[in-house]
């Protein structure tokens, strides 16, 4: 059966550290998208991608850089782990754009210290 | 500014039926959807709505009212599983997501 799958699914790390959070997924979907979610918040989006090599910057983006060199994979990388940005992250993928039900994966919970 | 509001919490009992209520701005509007997120789970799909009217799915009904800026989602018979989060979200003029902040719903014996 397709899948997306994150990891990892609990990572702590120091202020100031290079962080990158792993997306893969099965579903052959040109869209991927990056997400946080935080208490009191909706889920924001960080950055998305339509397809290789094709990356966007969403509603809260700084601190966040990702890339996408083919279709299964979206790693978000934080170049210097922020504790703003202690949160859960959720990737997902859909199939098109203007139906966009969106699978998500199980969310990696990341604690910066 | 864009804009979606849901009420933070809502109790119902089982076997009764709850509207969770959303509205929004956004800059233009390309479809609104609904999620369901257990705790600690990821959200899954629930509806899409483009066009107004009432779209129904089994157990789970949704509205849209474009004119309004209104959607709803109606839960019917309801079951202890049905306690969750609830979230809205649209879609804008360049179909980027926009996502509220969820409503929690709590179900009652």
């Amino acid at each position: 059966d397709a899948e997306i799958t994150q990891s990892p699914r609990h990572k702590i790390t120091e202020t100031g550290r290079q962080v990158t959070l792993a997306c893969h997924q099965t579903w052959n979907h040109n869209n991927m998208f990056w997400y946080r979610q935080d208490l009191g918040h909706g889920l924001r989006l960080i950055h998305y991608s339509y397809g290789v090599h094709d990356t966007n910057k969403g509603e809260v983006s700084d601190g966040y850089s990702v890339s996408r060199s083919n279709t299964e994979d979206l790693p978000l990388t934080l170049e210097s782990a922020a504790s703003s940005q202690t949160s859960v992250y959720f990737c997902a993928s859909s199939e098109g754009t203007d139906y966009n039900e969106q699978f998500f994966g199980p969310g990696t919970r990341l604690t910066v210290l | 500014g864009q804009n979606i509001d849901q009420p933070t919490e809502m109790t119902a009992t089982e076997g009764a039926i709850v509207q969770i209520n959303c509205t929004y701005q956004t800059s233009g509007f390309n479809g609104l959807f609904w999620y369901q997120q257990h705790a600690g789970e990821a959200p899954t799909f629930l509806s899409y709505n483009v066009l107004d009217g009432l779209e129904e799915k089994g157990r789970f009904s949704s509205f849209l009212s474009r004119s309004k800026g209104y959607s709803y989602l109606l839960l019917k018979e309801l079951q202890m599983k049905d306690s969750a989060s609830y979230l809205c979200a649209t879609l804008d003029s360049n179909y980027q997501s926009i996502w509220g902040a969820g409503t929690k719903l709590i179900i009652k014996p």
